[in-house]
């Protein structure tokens, strides 16, 4: 079984500061690992996956994230933040030979002016 | 349009209606999918469909009916549906949903609320 674990529900940051979204993952193999993110009243967008190779992720609007196989983490980052990246952010794991995407509760982030 | 369109965005209803959820995807994509996102829980999977095939139901109520007429094309038909009902439904498409680690790409959503 696969599973995932967002350990904060809400992460409040001043504007122009560094953020870290945690996430933590459960799996007897091998995975692949996204972030998406939902702006108030809109669909998920992906924002970054990884599936192999470099363990750090670049994707869209400054984000990154590092992939940690020993301490199944797939941590996402933003050196700097702005007003607009206000938006709920949830991280989903789909192990090898599952076609199923589990997701996790989410992690709403709150930029403060 | 582009990407992946759901309508109505928003529906409020009885527990004795009948309404329909339609999901169109303009990507070209060969899976679809339906998903419930309640507050404080994760999305939950209900429908998969693959080339317009019905390929996983998630333990889904049978007051939820998927329909697929075509790779473009997903409903969700509600009839006699309950408060706890009420939620954000998803809609999303893959280019497949066998082999290689295709993205899903989800629509707007639409809000339902069952009275």
């Amino acid at each position: 079984a696969q599973s995932v674990t967002q350990l904060d529900s809400q992460v409040p940051v001043f504007e122009e500061a560094p953020v870290e979204l945690r996430c933590n993952y459960s799996s007897s193999v091998s995975v692949y690992l996204f972030w998406y993110v939902q702006y108030p009243n809109q669909g998920l967008q992906l924002l970054l996956k990884y599936l192999s190779g470099s363990t750090l992720v670049k994707g869209i609007n400054g984000f990154e994230a590092e992939f940690n196989k020993s301490q199944t983490s797939f941590h996402l980052r933003k050196p700097s933040v702005h007003i607009s990246d206000t938006a709920e952010y949830f991280c989903a794991v789909r192990s090898f030979g599952n076609e199923k995407l589990t997701f996790g509760t989410g992690t709403r982030l709150t930029i403060i002016p | 349009e582009t990407g992946v369109t759901q309508t109505p965005r928003h529906l409020v209803m009885g527990m004795t209606n009948k309404k329909s959820l339609k999901c169109e995807q303009h990507l070209g994509h060969n899976a679809m999918y339906w998903y419930k996102q309640s507050a404080k829980k994760p999305l939950e999977l209900m429908f998969v469909y693959s080339l317009e095939e019905r390929v996983e139901n998630n333990s889904v109520p049978s007051r939820f009916s998927p329909e697929c007429p075509n790779s473009s094309h997903l409903f969700l038909h509600l009839h006699t549906l309950q408060p706890e009902d009420s939620a954000l439904y998803l809609c999303a498409s893959s280019q497949d949903r066998t082999g290689g680690i295709d993205t899903q790409y989800f629509g707007p959503g639409t809000r339902l609320t069952v009275l």
